[in-house]
């Protein structure tokens, strides 16, 4: 079936303005991660939903980032009053989800590069 | 608290020549360790990944890495380079409440 999916692939904005990023999970994906790059730095935790549980937002870096989910369906990435730290490629993930702690696997997208002028 | 450390961002190797891509782990509980590789204007793909079961563990395209609790290691090795290995390599640690920490990654070049 299809992968993970995020469009744009790649969005140039200025500064102040809010964008959003959207990701389309793998159908029957109950878990979706978003995460952030930076250049030449690693993976950098941002959100994590997990079915209809309250998602965990521990990784957000500011009260400019938010994002929601439908369901088990898509997610948006929204950052309002764009910065230029803001600039980085936006990864979102899937999983099947776990219970008990069973260990799941994260399937990627091929991510939204962000350039904030 | 969970991290990941990769030595070195950047490896170069001869093609045939044996890969070590370094991996280091702090978790304060049993971790689950994972190997993602990015290729070139692609998403990142799991490699293989560590669940507690065997320390050897097998993953794609003849890569391995061994789990070391001792050393707190999880390195990827391959016997033998290929062109089609170069990509950039990600280490990661599953903390507890599902989330995970990933490394910088290594840039992995293989030279003809």
């Amino acid at each position: 079936g299809a992968g993970v999916s995020q469009s744009p692939s790649n969005k140039v904005t200025e500064k102040g303005k809010d964008v959003e990023l959207r990701c389309d999970p793998i159908s029957g994906h109950t878990a979706l991660y978003w995460y952030r790059q930076r250049l030449g730095q690693g993976l950098e935790f941002l959100i994590y939903f997990q079915g209809n549980s309250a998602p965990d937002k521990s990784g957000l870096p500011s009260d400019r980032f938010s994002a929601e989910r439908t369901g088990e369906s898509v997610s948006t990435l929204t950052i309002q009053r764009t910065q230029q730290e803001d600039s980085a490629v936006y990864l979102c993930a899937s999983s099947h989800g776990t219970s008990g702690g069973a260990i799941d696997t994260q399937y990627f997208g091929p991510g939204t590069r962000l350039t904030v002028l | 608290a969970q991290s990941v450390t990769q030595l070195g961002s950047h490896v170069s190797v001869s093609e045939g020549a044996l890969v070590l891509l370094r991996c280091n782990y702090s978790s304060s509980v049993p971790p689950y360790l994972f190997w993602y590789v990015q290729y070139p204007n692609q998403g990142l793909q799991l490699l293989l990944k560590y669940t507690s079961a065997a320390t050897l563990v097998k993953g794609i395209n003849g890569f391995e890495a061994e789990f070391k609790k001792s050393e707190t290691s999880f390195h990827l090795t391959k016997p033998s380079a290929h062109m089609s290995d170069a990509a950039e390599y990600f280490c990661a640690v599953r903390a507890t409440g599902n989330q995970f920490y990933f490394g910088t990654g290594t840039s992995l070049t293989v030279i003809p």
